[in-house]
């Protein structure tokens, strides 16, 4: 079964500092990686995803992260942050076997990022 | 505009009461996914759909029920025998084996 793991409840970062949010996670097959944003009271929004290919992904509002297969980690970055982007933020894995597979989501890591 | 519509934002509830959460995609998804959030907490699955007529219990389905009876709706009934079901819900649906597209959420209080 998988799993993921973000090891951080919560990263402080100053704005226009960079920032690292940390996931790691562990499948039997191929990994299909994503990010997903939440800010209060809404659901999830979209950031990126890592299905094949390069293993530095670009994705929405300046974020990206990087692929590690041999540490199995999926960290996701972003080289100046601004005080919008603090909000909740969600790595999730699904096994890229064939066949019906859920996401499994992880527990979400609070960025908060202060003037 | 395609997406998920859930419905209402908020919502209460009294004791004893059953309450119906709705959801409505226009994405022609095949999947569709219902989750609990509490205060500071992740996502739990509590039931999810791959198909019409068909549904999975999640992780914490007792005191839920849901139906699937068309591609477009999933809605999730909170029932009474829920003890705690004060929560942010979320619905989300899936093209099989991609990401998911999630709803605004509806906030659900127990008074």
């Amino acid at each position: 079964a998988q799993s993921v793991a973000q090891p951080e409840d919560q990263v402080n970062v100053a704005e226009g500092n960079p920032l690292t949010v940390k996931c790691t996670y562990s499948v039997s097959g191929n990994p299909y990686l994503f990010w997903y944003v939440q800010y209060p009271n809404r659901g999830l929004q979209f950031l990126l995803k890592y299905i094949t290919g390069d293993n530095l992904v670009k994705g929405s509002y300046g974020f990206e992260a990087e692929f590690n297969k041999s540490q199995t980690s999926f960290h996701l970055k972003k080289p100046s942050a601004l005080v919008s982007d603090s909000a909740l933020y969600f790595c999730a894995v699904r096994d890229g076997n064939t066949g019906f597979q859920k996401l499994v989501f992880g527990t979400g890591t609070r960025l908060l990022v202060s003037p | 505009d395609g997406g998920i519509t859930q419905s209402p934002k908020y919502l209460f509830r009294k004791e004893g009461q059953n309450v119906t959460l709705s959801c409505e995609q226009n994405l022609n998804h095949d999947a569709m996914y219902w989750y609990r959030q509490d205060p500071g907490q992740g996502l739990r699955l509590i039931y999810y759909s791959q198909i019409v007529n068909d549904f999975q219990k999640g992780d914490i389905a007792e005191g839920y029920s849901v139906s699937r009876e068309k591609k477009e709706s999933f809605p999730l009934t909170v029932t009474s025998a829920q003890k705690n079901p004060t929560a942010f819900y979320l619905c989300a649906s899936s093209i099989l084996n991609s990401g998911y597209t999630f709803g605004s959420g509806t906030r659900l209080t127990v008074v």
